[in-house]
């Protein structure tokens, strides 16, 4: 399966717009890359996917490299709400079992 | 709430015991999930169901087996029970199997502690 690299940490304070960033130079043309959330003793949740295009919804948006080889994603305005942590996932086509990396825990302050 | 119940909530019992966890998915849910999450191995997939038939495996141990029924809700069956199966282990459901990059709904998981 092909591997992410993601910062074990990053910081935001409230109401600022925050960049998650992914590596993952081993994607294939067909890999999606998803992107789930774990609030503290919560089950993950899904944030975002996407393919080749970069993709907007309600919670994020998702920029994808060009190359494909890195992708970020972007909360717009950080809330403390949105302190969890952030797994970018390559999800191999034709499949459907999601593997979780390590994850960047998000920490936001007031 | 993500639609996806799992039971029981918690659970503590000794090593070389059995027990099964529960989850019931999202109505109309045809695809099942097993993780499981530890401290030290993070969130690793275990095993999927799409419809009653199991569709892909991960890193699960021969004590362990799933089964998924024939109203759609699935049983996780952990034997001969180690210090090291204590986890917290979520059961996710989506819509289809294979065929559409589908988000998965996690449940809030059930925590298992091996004394």
């Amino acid at each position: 399966d092909a591997k992410t690299t993601q910062p074990n940490s990053m910081e935001s304070n409230e109401e600022e717009p925050v960049h998650l960033p992914c590596n993952h130079s081993t994607i294939s043309g067909t890999d999606y890359i998803h992107w789930y959330r774990q609030l503290p003793s919560q089950g993950p949740e899904y944030v975002i996917h996407g393919l080749t295009s970069n993709v907007n919804n309600r919670m994020a948006s998702l920029a994808i490299a060009e190359d494909r080889k890195s992708s970020t994603l972007i909360l717009h305005r950080a809330t403390l709400r949105d302190a969890a942590v952030y797994y970018c996932i390559l999800r191999v086509y034709n499949t459907d079992k999601l593997i979780f990396g390590t994850g960047t825990r998000l920490q936001v302050f007031p | 709430d993500s639609g996806v119940t799992q039971t029981p909530k918690h659970l503590i019992t000794a090593t070389g015991q059995r027990v099964t966890l529960r989850c019931s998915p999202r109505s109309g849910d045809l695809s099942v999930y097993w993780y499981q999450q530890s401290l030290d191995q993070g969130l690793q997939f275990l095993i999927q169901y799409y419809n009653g038939e199991e569709r892909a495996k991960g890193n699960i141990l021969e004590r362990f087996s799933a089964q998924q029924f024939p109203d759609l809700h699935s049983e996780l069956n952990l034997s001969s029970l180690e210090l090291g199966d204590s986890a917290l282990y979520f059961c996710a459901s989506s819509a289809e199997g294979q065929r559409a990059p589908n988000e998965q709904f996690f449940g809030p998981g059930t925590r298992l502690t091996v004394l």
